[in-house]
Formats: C-alpha cells, structure tokens, sequence
C-alpha cells in the first residue's frame, strides 16, 4: 500500500558538520511533500515543504531535495547545530485535497 | 500568540471511564485533525474536521468520537477508553483558504494512559 517511510530510524552527527535525513516514498502521483520536526516533548513543527514540479528547495540552513525517478526526498541540514537534535519526520499529499500520509521519523542526534 | 492548546497534557485514567480532551485553536482555521502517535506506527489521523459541523473519519476512528461545533474547538472524546487507547494524541490545524502549504500547526500533545 502507499506509505512514506524513512532509511535510518537514528542519525548521529557532530556538530558543525552537514546531517542528510532522507525518505522513501511509494506513490508517484503525490504532489506535495513536507519535512517536520519533533523536539521532545513538544508537537511537529514545519520545516519546509516542496511540490512536485521542483527539485530542490532552500530554507535557512535547510535545503530539500525531490528525486521523483527513484520517489525518495532528502532534508540536509547545514552546520548542524545541537538544537536541531528532534525527530524529523516527512509527509506526503497523494494527490490534490488529500490528507498527508506520514513517515516514521528519523532521530537526528548532534554531538558536541 | 497563534497556538492550538490542547488539554489535559497528560492523563491516567481506567478501562471505560469517559474522558474528554480538549482543542482549540485561535488562528481562525477551517481544518482541525486528531491524530496519535505510537512507538513505530508515526502519526496516524483519527478524525478531521473541514469546518463546523462537518467531521469525517482518519484512518483509525474506532473509539473515538469528535465533534466541531465551534470553529475554534475540536474536542475529543473517549466514551469507554480501554489500554490500546494509551498514546501522544495530538490536535491539529491549517487554513483551508488561499493556497495550500500543507502546513499543519500542532498542539504540544496530550500523553494518554489507560490502565
């Protein structure tokens, strides 16, 4: 069935280096995708999202990208700081009007 | 400050008594959801609303009822909560005008356990 799911459950990164959260997706009909994220404690945020006529987004420090021929999304994160430790977590629109379907999440752990 | 409260935070409650929790939003927003998030099953929808008096059934509705009679609240109710209830449940929210963002703005999440 569709369903978004993540690579790796946990990333450990050290701070200052550059953390790549990917995801793979099933349905290529979806048009939107989102990236959120998760501090403990606390509901997901937005990140950032994409459509599906693009392939590359940029945010502040983040930058998302869309690979529609292998249906896989990717969220980098540069310079990766101790406060982005959370659970990022990607989402996706099967189609226009649709609810978004949800990943697993990945937990990004940054090292100091 | 634009928020989505839900209440109570946290709650321990027993097998069949009633329980009810609360969400409201103050950003005007057409769209509210209900979801639960469990230990490798991520975020799962339960309900949703598109505006008052309309609601409809997410992917694991069973047990649960919601009603919107307000824009602002969307309240959750357990009629007779048994332990698989136990879980985060988390309240949600977006503006169904203008264009689409998919952005959802989250309560800080509501921790259940049924005994």
């Amino acid at each position: 069935g569709e369903s978004v799911g993540l690579h790796l459950p946990t990333l450990s990164v050290q701070e200052g280096d550059n953390s790549i959260i990917n995801c793979a997706y099933s349905n290529s009909a979806s048009d939107y995708f989102i990236w959120y994220k998760q501090e403990s404690g606390k509901g997901p945020q937005f990140i950032i999202d994409i459509r599906s006529n693009m392939d590359k987004r940029q945010g502040q420090r983040v930058t998302v990208l869309l690979n529609k021929t292998v249906k896989h999304l990717s969220l980098q994160i540069a310079a990766t700081q101790p406060g982005d430790s959370a659970v990022y977590f990607c989402a996706e629109r099967p189609y226009q009007g649709g609810k978004l379907i949800f990943g697993q999440g990945t937990e990004l752990s940054v090292k100091p | 400050e634009a928020q989505v409260t839900q209440n109570p935070r946290y709650l321990i409650t027993v097998t069949g008594k009633k329980l009810t929790v609360t969400c409201s939003q103050n950003m005007n927003h057409e769209y509210m959801s209900w979801y639960r998030q469990d230990p490798g099953l991520g975020l799962r929808q339960i309900y949703y609303s598109m505006n008052v008096e309309v609601t409809d059934k997410g992917d694991v509705p069973e047990g649960y009822k919601v009603s919107r009679k307000e824009k602002r609240n969307f309240p959750l109710i357990l009629e007779s909560p048994s332990p698989n209830q136990t879980s985060l449940y988390f309240c949600a929210s977006r503006p169904l005008r203008g264009t689409f963002t998919g952005e959802l703005f989250f309560g800080e999440g509501s921790r259940l356990t049924v005994l």
